[in-house]
C-alpha cells in the first residue's frame, strides 16, 4: 500500500498548455510538500501545506497554483507551461512532531515540456 | 539562511570498502533534525539515517552511521561494506522542527558509484 502517491509519473506536454499533478498520502500526515527537481538534481521547496493551509511559497511563479482540497490531498496545477518547467516534481508529506520528523516522498513525476 | 553544503558531487567506493560522505550546513537555531535521503535510478526518495541536534550520540542503521559535530556543523554519513546496491545519489537535509515553517532543506547531492 503506497504510503504517497502521485500521478502521472511521466507528463509530456506543450508549451502553453495548462497540466496537473495529483498527490495523496495516506500516512495521516499533517504537513505536505512539494519540491522541484532540476536537471541537477538539486530539490527545491515550492509549497508547504499544514491541515490544508498554505504555509510556504518559495518565490514560485504565480503559474503554479497547489490546492488542498484535504489533509490528504495536495494537487499541482501549472498554467502555461515553460520550457523550464521541465523538471521531476515531487510531492512529500510528514507529520512534524519529534517522534516522527521523516518526509516520506512519492515517486515524483518527470515533467518534460517540449 | 539556512544552508547545506555537500562537497563532494561524486564518489566512488569498492565493493566491500567504507565510504564517507561530507555535508555541512549553516544555522543560528539550535534545535534542528538532520537526514541523509538515498536516490537510486528508481527515483524514489528513501531515508537513510535520522539525527536529532540535542543528541549528541551518534545514530548508526545497520551499516549506516553519521558523525554529527554540531559545534562544526558538520554531519557526514559512513558506509561500511559497501554494496552494489549502495550506488545512488545521496542527499543531506536539514529541518528545522520548532519554527512552525515545515521546510526540508537539502543539499546538491552526492552520486556514490560502487565498484565491484
Amino acid at each position: 500500500d503506497t504510503a504517497v502517491s502521485q500521478t502521472p509519473k511521466y507528463l509530456v506536454t506543450q508549451m502553453g498548455n495548462d497540466k496537473s499533478i495529483k498527490c495523496e498520502q495516506n500516512l495521516g500526515h499533517d504537513t505536505m510538500y512539494w519540491y522541484k527537481q532540476d536537471s541537477k538534481k538539486f530539490l527545491k521547496i515550492m509549497f508547504s501545506y499544514n491541515n490544508k493551509e498554505l504555509i510556504i511559497n518559495e518565490t514560485v511563479p504565480n503559474r503554479f497554483s497547489p490546492k488542498s482540497p484535504d489533509k490528504a490531498h495536495l494537487n499541482l496545477h501549472i498554467n502555461s507551461l515553460e520550457l523550464g518547467d521541465s523538471a521531476v516534481y515531487f510531492c512529500a508529506s510528514s507529520q512534524g512532531i519529534r517522534s516522527n520528523t521523516e518526509a516520506f516522498f512519492g515517486q515524483g513525476t518527470r515533467l518534460t515540456v517540449v | 539562511a539556512q544552508t547545506v553544503t555537500q562537497s563532494q558531487p561524486e564518489m566512488s567506493v569498492q565493493e566491500a570498502e567504507t565510504v564517507t560522505l561530507s555535508c555541512t550546513y549553516d544555522t543560528s537555531e539550535s534545535d534542528y533534525y538532520l537526514f541523509w535521503y538515498k536516490q537510486p535510478p528508481s527515483r524514489q526518495m528513501i531515508l537513510v539515517i535520522r539525527q536529532e541536534a540535542y543528541k549528541q550520540q551518534n545514530a548508526t542503521e545497520n551499516r549506516f552511521s553519521v558523525n554529527f559535530q554540531k559545534a562544526a556543523k558538520s554531519f557526514s554519513l559512513k558506509i561500511s561494506d559497501s554494496q552494489l546496491g549502495d550506488a545512488a545519489m545521496y542527499f543531506c537535509a536539514w529541518l528545522l522542527l520548532t519554527s512552525g515553517t515545515y521546510k526540508y532543506i537539502f543539499g546538491t547531492g552526492t552520486r556514490l558509484k560502487v565498484l565491484a
